[in-house]
């Protein structure tokens, strides 16, 4: 199975602040990488897919990069709604894995 | 616009087995591939498996040996059943769309708490 590493685990930033998560593959997965948003006792809603590419309808102040092992998600200016599990998810090939998830609070 | 729910007991005794029903509404269940995914409370995700519409399943090997996906398409739902669960099975179980074999999950449903207990 491919690992998938998300660092931090958690992270508290004040509103207005730029974010970044990062993730890390234990192999080459090309762009084959989605970013999910999971607010608590939701279900989780793409963001992002093909590692760059914004769902429609999400905000641009988010955003996606990367290739191969390393990719990064970004807010660029953090809001209050934005409080959520962040997930990154490979679809190189099975079983599809996910990261551990990174936890965002408002400082 | 494709919506998922998911159905079944909300708690199961030790070495039965889980059900659990996914209905799709707003859409057709021919042409795509639908997942089951979950998630122990307070944890991460995790893929179960997967069917396509035609019937081929695809599953996690950690899984594989207690898990069968089936569809219905007269009825636009499928199923998930895994056998000889243990506590470590609670979870929160979700299903969801992707519209291939390499490709993200969208939609989901809302998810199904099933606890595992005597």
């Amino acid at each position: 199975d491919i690992q998938m590493t998300q660092s931090p685990s958690s992270l508290s930033a004040s509103v207005g602040d730029r974010v970044t998560i990062t993730c890390q593959a234990s192999q080459d997965i090309g762009n084959y990488l989605n970013w999910y948003q999971q607010k608590p006792g939701k279900a989780p809603k793409l963001l992002i897919y093909d590692a760059s590419n914004l769902e429609t309808g999400v905000p641009s102040r988010f955003s996606g990069s990367g290739s191969g092992t390393d990719f990064t998600f970004t807010i660029s200016s953090l809001q209050p709604e934005d409080i959520a599990t962040y997930y990154c998810q490979h679809y190189d090939n099975l079983p599809y894995t996910f990261g551990q998830g990174t936890n965002l609070e408002i400082k | 616009q494709v919506q998922l729910q998911e159905s079944g007991p909300g708690l199961v005794k030790p070495s039965e087995t889980l059900s659990l029903t996914c209905t799709v509404s707003g859409g057709s269940i021919s042409s795509y591939y639908w997942s089951w995914i979950r998630q122990p409370p307070g944890k991460g995700l995790k893929w179960i498996g997967y069917i396509y519409y035609t019937g081929t399943t695809n599953y996690n090997p950690s899984l594989k040996s207690r898990v069968t996906i089936s569809v219905d398409s007269s009825k636009n739902q499928f199923s998930l059943n895994l056998s000889s669960v243990t506590a470590a099975d609670t979870a929160v179980y979700y299903c969801a769309r992707h519209s291939s074999e390499t490709t993200w999950f969208d939609p989901w449903g809302q998810g199904t708490l099933v606890t595992v207990s005597s």
